[in-house]
């Protein structure tokens, strides 16, 4: 079992407010993502790192940042938050070596912006 | 463009055996997964396949033909907690996931 962790799991927030959604994982994997994900859509990557100091952005743009000081950590912040960010917001890690790069995910945040 | 098609959503019964389907199209490919995820959940990883061929295991069982760009998930003996999204994957040539919109599988007793 994947040690992966998110907070909050849950969100209410207004509009305009900066947020940032944390998390962690301890099995020291170099490559973290972000996902964001619709009911009963697929995922989009939003940013992904390849380690410490490294971060990329995916195909979807949502106006946020990531930053990757610690290995363990990589925290998504958006700086005003929008109706339209309203969505569950995927954190997963993976070895990042090999073919075999096994994605595991954390329990994820629901986000819902007033 | 990248694409992967699943269906949207099958029925089976309890007990019964389903095949889920995936085909592709990628620039590149190194793996095919499959993940299950539970309504308001995170995926889960269930199979990696990178050869063509039959993987086993358990009640689960994924299938890949390169050739054909398909993949197919077989569940066996079906039960009440196997209803769930499937999700399949499939890593390009940059060594990114391309994820499909998943195939919601509901059992019926």
């Amino acid at each position: 079992e994947a040690d992966i962790y998110q907070t909050p799991r849950y969100l209410v927030i207004g509009t305009g407010k900066k947020i940032t959604l944390e998390c962690s994982q301890t099995m020291g994997h170099d490559k973290m993502y972000w996902y964001q994900q619709d009911p009963g859509m697929e995922l989009h990557l939003i940013h992904y790192s390849y380690g410490v100091n490294s971060t990329e952005k995916g195909d979807l743009s949502s106006e946020s940042t990531v930053s990757r000081i610690r290995t363990e950590h990589f925290p998504l912040t958006l700086e005003s938050a929008r109706p339209s960010h309203t969505s569950q917001y995927l954190c997963a890690s993976s070895v990042g070596q090999g073919d075999t790069d096994t994605q595991y995910f954390g329990p994820g945040t629901r986000l819902t912006v007033l | 463009g990248q694409n992967i098609d699943q269906p949207t959503e099958m029925t089976a019964t309890e007990g019964a055996i389903v095949q889920i389907n995936c085909t592709y199209q990628t620039s590149g490919f190194n793996g095919l997964f499959w993940y299950q995820q539970h309504a308001g959940e995170a995926p889960t990883f269930l199979s990696y396949n990178v050869l063509d061929g039959l993987e086993e295991k358990g009640r689960f069982s994924s299938f890949l033909s390169r050739s054909k760009g398909y993949s197919y998930l077989l569940l066996k003996e079906l039960q009440m907690k196997d209803s769930a999204s499937y999700l399949c994957a499939v890593m390009d040539s940059n060594y990114q996931l391309i994820w499909g919109a998943g195939t919601k599988l509901i059992i019926k007793p």
